[in-house]
């Protein structure tokens, strides 16, 4: 069965710092992988995905992840965090031949000023 | 565009009473889903409909769960009768037609079961 683990319940970065969200998954053939983050009181926003391609994938606000198969992660990356990135992140995969997303427990993202 | 909207956003019930929640899709959206978010866990479906046919079910605690789209396109999902254990966040997401890769999420009902 597809899987994704979030390792990290929390990370705390301060504004301009460099971020880094972890996520490594578990699937049975190529994996589709996503990031989605959700603000409080709001639904969760796509960031990005991987299906396949460029290990390196570029979404909104800045954001960028990492897929990388030796090591089944698939990080979520910011050069420069802004104090509005803090929210909840999650990691997501898609389940075949289902079509659903499957996902991860969630991490909290704090950005200190 | 409207995104997907959702109602009620805050409802607060007591153990063993019912309670429904409306989802409407964004227009021409083929696929509708319902997802249960427990507090500390990740988004879980419970049930995704292509136009008005359900496509799965199987996480649907099906003795209490119950959801519609009669005409392909908004939704309802009721629980009766509710137990404390249901107490979550109720998202409803849609995508596009064969593209299920990418959901848009509504901004979900919050229960509270007492």
């Amino acid at each position: 069965a597809q899987s994704v683990a979030q390792p990290e319940d929390q990370v705390n970065v301060a504004e301009g710092n460099p971020l880094t969200v972890k996520c490594t998954y578990s699937v049975s053939g190529n994996p589709y992988l996503f990031w989605y983050v959700q603000y409080p009181n709001r639904g969760l926003q796509f960031l990005l995905k991987y299906i396949t391609g460029d290990n390196l994938v570029k979404g909104s606000y800045g954001f960028e992840a990492e897929f990388n198969k030796s090591q089944t992660s698939f990080h979520l990356k910011k050069p420069s965090a802004l104090v509005s990135d803090s929210a909840l992140y999650f990691c997501a995969v898609r389940d075949i031949p289902t079509d659903k997303l499957i996902f991860g427990t969630g991490t909290r993202l704090q950005v200190f000023p | 565009e409207a995104g997907v909207a959702q109602s009620p956003r805050y409802k607060i019930i007591e153990k063993r009473q019912s309670v429904a929640f409306w989802c409407n899709p964004i227009s021409g959206h083929a696929t509708l889903y319902w997802y249960q978010q427990i507090l500390g866990q990740g988004p879980k479906l419970l049930i995704q409909f292509q136009n008005n046919g359900v496509v799965d079910d199987s996480q649907l605690p099906k003795d209490r769960f119950s959801a519609e789209r009669l005409k392909g396109v908004d939704s309802t999902l009721k629980i009766q009768p509710a137990k404390l254990e249901d107490s979550a966040v109720y998202l409803c997401a849609s995508s596009p037609e064969g593209r299920t890769d990418t959901q848009y999420f509504g901004p979900g009902t919050r229960l509270t079961v007492l």
